[in-house]
């Protein structure tokens, strides 16, 4: 079936540091979600992508919807302490379809 | 107003035993959607509803799995005689009726653990 591959897998950084991540699939896809899960919750919808080329902020996240519609980048400037946790991109698995298929994450740790 | 809750929130269960998750999407949603998210996974999609019909049940793994919305509100997703591998936490979502695509608000889940 369709997958979405995340990278990195996890990341390390320092206070203040700008981070980077991209999720990429063998198949187009036509929206793009990206979602954050802290310990313990439900996963919260960050950005929503849905022409390729698109680019859209929310605060210091930026996220990018790729040009050959197979990839999508998510950027976070100057992180924060509350940044730390679980970054999914997903996507739904069909065109129109409901269900939505998940990345493997991205698990970003921040160093104070 | 109230997000979609889930109880219970932790679940611990002996092999062979039936199980009961229950789901209290979000006031007024139609949609609602059971995944399953392994240790160190993405969420994975087990079945949606509509109001109370289930269009998809793909993703339900076994015949041990079943999921129920009789009144297109509150859903419980069933599995029976339980096995070490549905250890997971299960995920309900729940989307209105006119949204943009594919935005669903996730409950806090249920953390199943089969000994």
């Amino acid at each position: 079936g369709q997958q979405l591959n995340q990278s990195p897998q996890s990341m390390f950084i320092q206070e203040g540091e700008d981070v980077s991540m991209n999720c990429t699939s063998s198949s187009i896809f036509n929206t793009w979600l990206w979602y954050k899960q802290d310990p313990g919750e439900g996963p919260v919808l960050l950005i929503a992508l849905y022409k390729a080329g698109e680019l859209t902020s929310n605060g210091r996240l930026t996220a990018q919807f790729g040009i050959t519609r197979k990839d999508s980048f998510l950027n976070i400037s100057a992180s924060i302490p509350s940044d730390v946790g679980i970054y999914f991109c997903a996507g739904p698995i069909i065109q129109g379809a409901q269900k939505l298929v998940f990345g493997q994450g991205t698990r970003l740790t921040i160093n104070p | 107003g109230a997000g979609v809750s889930q109880s219970p929130r932790y679940k611990v269960a002996k092999r062979g035993q039936d199980v009961a998750l229950r789901c209290d999407p979000i006031s007024g949603h139609v949609s609602l959607f059971w995944y399953q998210q392994a240790l160190g996974q993405g969420p994975e999609f087990l079945t949606y509803f509509q109001n109370e019909a289930q269009l998809d049940k793909s993703g339900l793994p076994s015949d041990r799995f079943f999921a129920e919305r009789p009144e297109g509100s509150v859903s419980t997703l069933k599995i029976q005689r339980t096995q070490q591998e549905d250890s997971a936490v299960y995920l309900c979502a729940s989307s209105p009726r006119f949204v943009p695509h594919n935005e669903q608000f996730f409950g806090p889940g249920t953390r199943l653990t089969v000994l």
